[in-house]
């Protein structure tokens, strides 16, 4: 299995702009997580999905970001319209499924640079 | 919610040496506790859990222990090397509830290794 995988690996736009993250999660894989990480606040759970449902959206920050997954395969994150506070690296995760003591499988991340 | 804090933030040690990370938890129904590392520039991977039921766990030169009754939990690493080097961070979850496979994450601890 290739991993959680992520798109695009970087990321720079200007401020104002939308801003799409993608993430592929492990296949078989129930749950998918979002996490923000900067040196200020650390690791973040922004969003996360069990079986494509949102159960928890308290991390998102802001009407700015949103998120989708509309099938078990594929989920975006949206930032419209970004902002230089919004520069950050966005990992993606993904396990087996709720209740499961098991690993969450990070993505190598995107580093969102906004100008 | 669940609220971890994790000491110190930053943990500078000779080669050889031990080194101990802690962390404190408020909800006393969480019941599984990770351990991720972060190297520079990668994404967090688990290095070591353990379950409520269980009071102590090792691999290798790394070990885990629990004390529900306080709360806390700690990672030690025996015999330093240089390729411990990372940010390690502490998470906590309760596995039990009906969504129950978020991780609440410590700040983090950045270690460093001095040959």
């Amino acid at each position: 299995d290739a991993g959680v995988i992520q798109s695009p690996r970087h990321e720079v736009t200007e401020m104002g702009q939308e801003v799409t993250l993608r993430c592929k999660p492990i296949s078989g894989h129930n749950s998918l997580f979002w996490y923000r990480q900067t040196m200020m606040r650390g690791l973040e759970l922004l969003i996360y999905f069990n079986n494509n449902v949102p159960i928890d959206d308290s991390g998102m920050p802001e009407d700015r970001f949103s998120a989708k997954m509309p099938n078990a395969s594929f989920s975006t994150l949206k930032i419209q319209p970004s902002e230089p506070r919004d520069s950050a690296v966005y990992f993606c995760a993904s396990n087996p499924g709720q209740g499961s003591y098991n690993e969450q499988f990070f993505g190598p991340g995107t580093r969102l640079t906004v100008l | 919610g669940e609220n971890v804090e994790q000491h110190p933030s930053t943990l500078s040690v000779q080669e050889g040496d031990s080194a101990v990370i802690k962390c404190t938890y408020s909800d006393s129904a969480s019941n599984y506790f990770p351990w991720y590392k972060q190297e520079l520039g990668k994404r967090p991977q688990l290095i070591i859990d353990i379950r409520s039921n269980v009071g102590e766990k090792k691999d290798q030169r790394i070990a885990v222990t629990l004390n529900k009754t306080a709360k806390h939990f700690s990672l030690h690493i025996t015999e330093t090397q240089p390729e411990d080097s990372a940010v390690y961070f502490c998470a906590v979850a309760d596995m039990i509830k009906a969504a129950g496979n978020k991780l609440t994450f410590g700040g983090g601890t950045r270690v460093l290794v001095k040959p």
